[in-house]
């Protein structure tokens, strides 16, 4: 079935250091995924979006890397901020093109 | 208003009672969802609408249900609460009709049923 999921439910970094955070998903058809960042007690925030044609995209400080062959996407964030410190998802959508589908997150924890 | 509101903020609330989560956006998508938040379970879609007049039941529906009677508003409903129902809900938007799938998130209410 459907699913999405991160491989560590922790990372514990420095501050300054690069982080990366990864996820697999098990649908082979899916062509759109996206990374969100929760702050503790808010709502997800999105940080940023990949379509299946790619295999990278760039941000501010964020670049999400997709390997459709082994089903795999990571989001890495260069020179890591105490601000960046929250639980992070990644999503993809569901096969019947309605809704997201949200892995189990990663807790990133910078610390000075 | 700017982008989603929820109301209300927390509530406590008796087993067998009725309660309505309230949500509202103001940026005029077509598309919006309630999920839930519980720890290790990461979000569940529970219903969505893809337009108003519209619903549809997401991955956990069971003891709920959604109304869309306009554009801007899509109230979660417990008809009768049970304590499983204690979670997080999160409502969100987003505009299919632009080809994106971007969601917007509200700040969440968080419910404890007793």
């Amino acid at each position: 079935g459907e699913s999405v999921g991160l491989h560590l439910p922790t990372l514990s970094v420095q501050e300054g250091d690069n982080s990366i955070i990864n996820c697999a998903y098990s649908n082979s058809a899916s062509d759109y995924f996206i990374w969100y960042k929760q702050e503790s007690g808010k709502g997800p925030q999105f940080i940023i979006d990949i379509r299946s044609n790619m295999d990278k995209r760039q941000g501010q400080r964020v670049t999400v890397l997709l390997n459709k062959t082994v089903k795999h996407l990571s989001l890495q964030i260069a020179a890591t901020q105490p601000g960046d410190s929250a639980v992070y998802f990644c999503a993809d959508i569901n096969q019947a093109g309605t809704a997201l589908i949200f892995g189990k997150g990663t807790t990133l924890s910078v610390s000075s | 208003i700017a982008g989603i509101t929820q109301a209300p903020t927390s509530q406590i609330l008796a087993a067998g009672r009725r309660m309505t989560l309230r949500c509202t956006q103001d940026m005029r998508h077509n598309a919006m969802y309630w999920y839930r938040q519980d720890l290790g379970l990461g979000l569940r879609l529970i219903h969505y609408s893809n337009t108003a007049g519209t619903t549809g039941k997401g991955e956990v529906p069971d003891g709920y249900s959604v109304s869309r009677a306009n554009t801007d508003d899509f109230p979660l409903t417990l008809a009768s609460a049970v304590p499983s129902q204690t979670s997080v809900y999160f409502c969100a938007s987003s505009d299919i009709t632009s080809g994106g799938n971007e969601q917007f998130f509200g700040p969440g209410t968080r419910l404890t049923v007793l």
